[in-house]
């Protein structure tokens, strides 16, 4: 597609359960970023794909996150056993690759806005 | 590691006034320097970036910021601001080369009144 998209737009959760987000990068962007932003706290760096690989995964909050990537297209962000703690926006971004210096530049998708009740 | 630090987490501003918008910045390596602007209910967007070269880089929307090497500084100011420029400004630093290490700050609320 012409942007990143990032479904569903808004979820609405009970504590407990489990939560599947989603990220289509830009077609030809071989790197994808998952970042969750909550009110006041700026970015908080998650984790990166190059391709299908996630080579450090230590932004991940805790065990209850995980995240894959297929095909190295489509990305999911899974939050399992939610806590109301979880709540935020969650923002998906791709480059062209990581190691993209000849722009440097991120371009986000809207987010997916998680509300755990 | 590199972090970012913005002064301010809320700009008012009457319209056409100018505003400077404050981002610090530490990290042992040289590195890349960012704006994104997010307006309501979007995603975020690059306002300009310094990679190398001029120290004062020009960028979209009339704003323009000036990397201070020596004060560790990345200011984004424009002259003059629209109702339009109302959103939230986040300054990024990454090391050069390498995106999966961007950082950014806890952003700054500009808010432009009538």
């Amino acid at each position: 597609g012409a942007g990143v998209s990032q479904s569903p737009s808004n979820k609405v959760t009970e504590k407990g359960k489990d939560v599947e987000l989603r990220c289509d990068p830009i077609s030809g962007h071989t790197a994808l970023y998952w970042y969750r932003q909550s009110l006041g706290q700026g970015l908080e760096f998650l984790i990166y794909f190059q391709g299908n690989s996630a080579p450090d995964k230590s932004g991940l909050p805790s065990d209850r996150f995980s995240a894959e990537r297929t095909g190295g297209s489509v990305s999911t962000l899974t939050i399992q056993r939610t806590q109301q703690e979880d709540s935020a926006v969650y923002l998906c971004a791709s480059s062209l690759s990581v190691f993209a210096a000849s722009t440097g530049e991120l371009f986000f998708g809207e987010g997916s806005r998680l509300t755990v009740l | 590691a590199q972090s970012v630090t913005q002064l301010d987490s809320q700009v008012p501003v009457f319209e056409e006034a100018p505003v400077e918008l404050r981002c610090n910045y530490s990290s042992s390596v040289s590195v890349y320097l960012f704006w994104y602007v997010q307006y309501p209910n979007q995603g975020l967007q690059l306002l300009l970036k310094y990679l190398s070269g001029s120290t004062l880089v020009k960028g979209i929307n009339g704003f323009e910021a000036e990397f201070n090497k020596s004060q560790t500084s990345f200011h984004l100011r424009k002259p003059s601001v629209h109702i339009s420029d109302t959103a939230e400004y986040f300054c990024a630093v990454s090391p050069p080369y390498n995106n999966n290490d961007m950082r950014f700050g806890a952003g700054t609320r500009l808010t432009v009144k009538p």
